[in-house]
Formats: C-alpha cells, structure tokens, sequence
C-alpha cells in the first residue's frame, strides 16, 4: 500500500498569511495526487486533482504542486473560511489512501 | 445541484450485519464511478471501497475485504454497502463519494452527508 505523509498535522496561522502544507508520499505516484478541505461536521470538499489542477469553483489563493513523492498545498492569501483540515490523497492505484490531515487553525 | 444522500446507519452489536444505501440525484448516475469513504470519530478519511459505473470493477481496502460488498442498482440511482461480521473498528461515519470518472479512479468530487455506524455491543 502507498503511505500519505502530510505534515504538519497542524498549524496556527493568521488571516492573510501564506500557508504552505506538505504531503509526501512512500513511493512516487507521479501526478496523482488530490487534495480535499474538511470542515468540523461537514464532508470533504475536493479542492485540487492532479497535483496542480484547481476543482472548478475553488478560490485561485490555493495552489498544488508537486511529482513523484513530494507535494504542496498553498494558501497564498489565508482567509477566514479557510480555517479547516486538508487532506492529501493518492489515486495512483487501489487502496486509494489519503493523509493523516493537517488542521489549520487561527492564531 | 449533485445530490448523495447516504442512509442505514445505526447501532450494531458485533459480528452482526448492516446495510448502507446511498441515493444520487443531481447527474447521470450510471455515468460514473462511486466510492464509500469513512471517517473513525475524531480521525482520519479511510476509503473503503469503490465500483466502476457498470459494476465491472471493484475494489476494496484490506481492512474489509471479504466482510463487505459494496454494489450499485443504476436503474434507481443507488449504491449501496453490505457490512458482515462487524467489528468495533468499523465504527465510523460512512460517507458515500462520486468519482470524477467511470472507473474506480479515486478522485471524490462529490460527497454526501453519511450515515454513522456505531458497533457496540
């Protein structure tokens, strides 16, 4: 199976700073890499696919990046409704398998 | 507007069976691949298992394989879970997921609510 390593698991920032999240994962997957935004009592809402490419809808402050094993999120701009958990996910092959999460949190 | 509608929660004693269904509406169902996705209280997602849009692909984590069967009925637009010989480890908040593509490949654009699954005894 494909371990997720995101770090890290959580982080205190304020409104308008830039927030970067790492995903790694335990062999290269090249470009299959999802990223989803969890509020408290709320499903996941599926922000990035493919490393870089923005789900339609979603505020160009977020960013992807990455290949191989190693992977970004960034929050250019971090806004109020951004305080949430993201999760990376891998959907190189089965088991699909997501991250521990990182929570971001207001400072 | 997507609709999933995920329903059969409850409490379960060990061992014992339940059935989760999920309802779509919203999109041309048998167009996509579908997914259940859960989330333990307090932790982490864990995909659990997924179907193509014809039901000739499916997968599962090892965690339930050979416990749980998950299938769809494209004619009613409805996935659905069968749970056997449950495990105080299956406790978990069961989301149902839509794939962006017809296979089981694993990117959840859409989510519905889900239904908890508590097994206690």
């Amino acid at each position: 199976d494909i371990q997720m390593t995101q770090s890290p698991s959580s982080l205190s920032a304020s409104v308008g700073d830039r927030v970067t999240i790492t995903c790694r994962a335990s062999q290269s997957i090249s470009r299959y890499l999802n990223w989803y935004q969890q509020k408290p009592g709320k499903a996941p809402k599926f922000l990035i696919y493919a490393a870089s490419s923005l789900q339609s809808g979603v505020p160009s402050r977020f960013s992807g990046s990455g290949s191989g094993t190693d992977f970004t999120l960034t929050i250019s701009s971090l806004q109020p409704e951004d305080f949430a958990t993201y999760y990376c996910q891998q959907s190189y092959g089965t088991p699909l398998t997501f991250g521990g999460g990182t929570k971001v949190e207001i400072k | 507007e997507v609709q999933l509608v995920a329903s059969g929660g409850g409490l379960v004693q060990p061992g014992r069976s339940l059935t989760l269904s999920c309802a779509a509406s919203g999109f041309t169902f048998d167009d996509y691949g579908m997914h259940w996705v859960r989330q333990a209280p307090g932790k982490g997602l864990e995909w659990v298992s997924g179907i193509s849009w014809n039901s000739g692909s499916i997968d599962y984590a090892d965690s339930v394989k050979g416990r749980f069967t998950i299938s769809r009925d494209n004619a009613k637009n409805s996935l659905y879970l069968q749970m056997n010989s449950l495990r105080a480890e299956d406790t978990a908040l069961y989301y149902c997921a839509k794939d962006i593509s017809t296979a089981v490949g694993g990117r959840f654009d859409y989510w519905g609510q889900g239904t908890l699954v508590t097994v206690s005894s």
